[in-house]
């Protein structure tokens, strides 16, 4: 198994430009998120998905959509990028968030 | 909302030293996980554990459910034990909406 991976591992945007965050998981997991790092933080709750078809918000959403048409895939949209979007971004999955959950190896995200 | 603190924040070990980092939080949580960040950033799970004592090698971890509180000890420290260590606490009802603390920084001396 792969476990959980993303695309890309690093990534320049210009201030209002738009972009997808891949996440892919060949786990069979049910349930995916996305969560930011930032300097000196720990992590934070983006979006959230507990299966195909269904999303919500977690701690930090605005200026990001996400969808979940399959069980694998869970990518991450950002709309007009804001320099305030700079930051580390984990994809996570467990089998039903009641288990341990699985990171994937990050994607740094630079907006200028 | 729930507080997640982890102390100390900063650690400096020599090689072959012992630690015990502690996570404290202020609410009733459904479960509680430890993980390790190393210097490249990979985010590595050490433990899933929502009371009682696990070990894995040279680590353990204790949770005290209703103190509200998870220790992670390393024994024996090694180099490569090097980087952040992190809790996070657990809610079900959120897809397994994980909280966590700021983490504690470890350096391990050789």
């Amino acid at each position: 198994n792969a476990g959980v991976t993303q695309t890309p591992k690093f990534q320049v945007l210009k201030t209002g430009q738009s972009m997808t965050l891949q996440c892919a998981q060949d786990m069979n997991h049910e349930y995916m998120s996305w969560y930011r790092q930032d300097p000196g933080m720990g992590l934070r709750l983006i979006h959230y998905s507990v299966g195909a078809g269904i999303t919500d918000q977690g701690e930090v959403p605005n200026g990001y959509n996400v969808s979940r048409s399959t069980t694998e895939d869970f990518p991450l949209r950002l709309l007009s990028a804001a320099p305030s979007q700079t930051s580390v971004y984990f994809c996570a999955s467990s089998y039903r968030g009641r288990e341990t959950q699985y990171f994937g190896p990050g994607t740094r995200l630079l907006v200028l | 909302g729930i507080q997640v603190e982890q102390s100390p924040p900063d650690l400096i070990l020599q090689e072959g030293a012992n630690s015990t980092l502690r996570c404290n939080f202020s609410d009733s949580v459904n479960n509680l996980q430890w993980f390790h960040q190393n210097p490249w950033g990979q985010l590595i799970n050490l433990f899933y554990i929502p009371s009682g004592t696990k070990q894995n090698g040279r680590l353990s971890a204790t949770t005290v459910a209703t103190e509200r509180y998870s220790l992670l000890y390393i024994s024996s420290s090694q180099t490569t034990d090097s980087g952040v260590y992190f809790c996070a606490v657990v809610f079900y009802n959120q897809g397994g909406k994980l909280i966590f603390g700021q983490g504690t920084e470890l350096s391990v001396k050789p």
